[in-house]
């Protein structure tokens, strides 16, 4: 078991780009969630998948950004025309949950840096 | 709305004492809490999570409380070493959403002194 996996870890990029995010959860965990964290700040919840099916958007989450996760393994994460105020680190985390309301231990990756000039 | 808050926001120990790091949220219908440690520029690394009908977990030097009445939860960290230096974040899940989103304080960025 390796972890979650995310690529890249960095991403430079000038405003009005679109760019692509990937992330590996841990084989077999059917949750796969995205956050967005800005510097001195804690992670903010964007969206979740239970395997395919994206089951929450957060309002965070404009239509800019779009998500996706199409075999239940791995997802990306676009975000369209971007802006200054896209600069954050983007999170991903998965989870196994068996019944709802069990126990549920989220796993983050490393993490992808994104930086718009 | 659900909140989470950690103070303080920084903190600075000398080796080797114990210590205790502290979280609050505004909601007792909490379903989970779960500590984290963040070093510089990397990912989150989950240390603890206390379900709702638990009270405290314990990992080695730590320890996590949870006390839904009071909207509080602490870290215990007991022989601190200066590996132990990073970001802790509290996050909590509340049962009004299902026991999905993490809601995240802003942490505590503690220093262990050598």
């Amino acid at each position: 078991d390796t972890g979650v996996s995310q690529d890249p870890r960095h991403k430079i990029t000038k405003r009005g780009q679109n760019v692509t995010f990937r992330c590996d959860p841990i084989s077999e965990h059917n949750r796969l969630y995205w956050y967005r964290q800005t510097l001195g700040q804690g992670p903010e919840f964007l969206t979740y998948f239970q395997n395919e099916a994206q089951l929450e958007k957060s309002r965070l989450l404009s239509d800019r950004f779009s998500a996706e996760r199409p075999k239940g393994s791995f997802s990306t994460l676009e975000i369209q025309r971007t802006e200054q105020g896209d600069s954050a680190m983007y999170l991903c985390a998965s989870s196994l949950v068996v019944e709802w309301g069990a126990k549920n231990i989220q796993y983050f990756g490393a993490g992808t840096r994104l930086s718009v000039l | 709305k659900q909140e989470v808050t950690q103070i303080p926001a920084a903190l600075s120990v000398p080796e080797g004492e114990n210590l205790v790091l502290n979280c609050s949220f505004t909601d007792s219908a909490i379903y989970n809490l779960q500590w984290f440690r963040q070093d510089p520029g990397k990912g989150l690394t989950s240390l603890l999570l206390i379900q709702s009908s638990q009270r405290e977990q314990t990992s080695g030097r730590l320890n996590a409380s949870l006390d839904k009445s009071s909207g509080r939860s602490t870290l215990y960290i007991a022989a601190s070493q200066p590996g132990d230096s990073a970001t802790y974040l509290c996050a909590a899940t509340f049962a009004n959403f299902g026991n999905e989103k993490l809601t995240f304080g802003t942490g505590t960025r503690l220093t262990i002194i050598p």
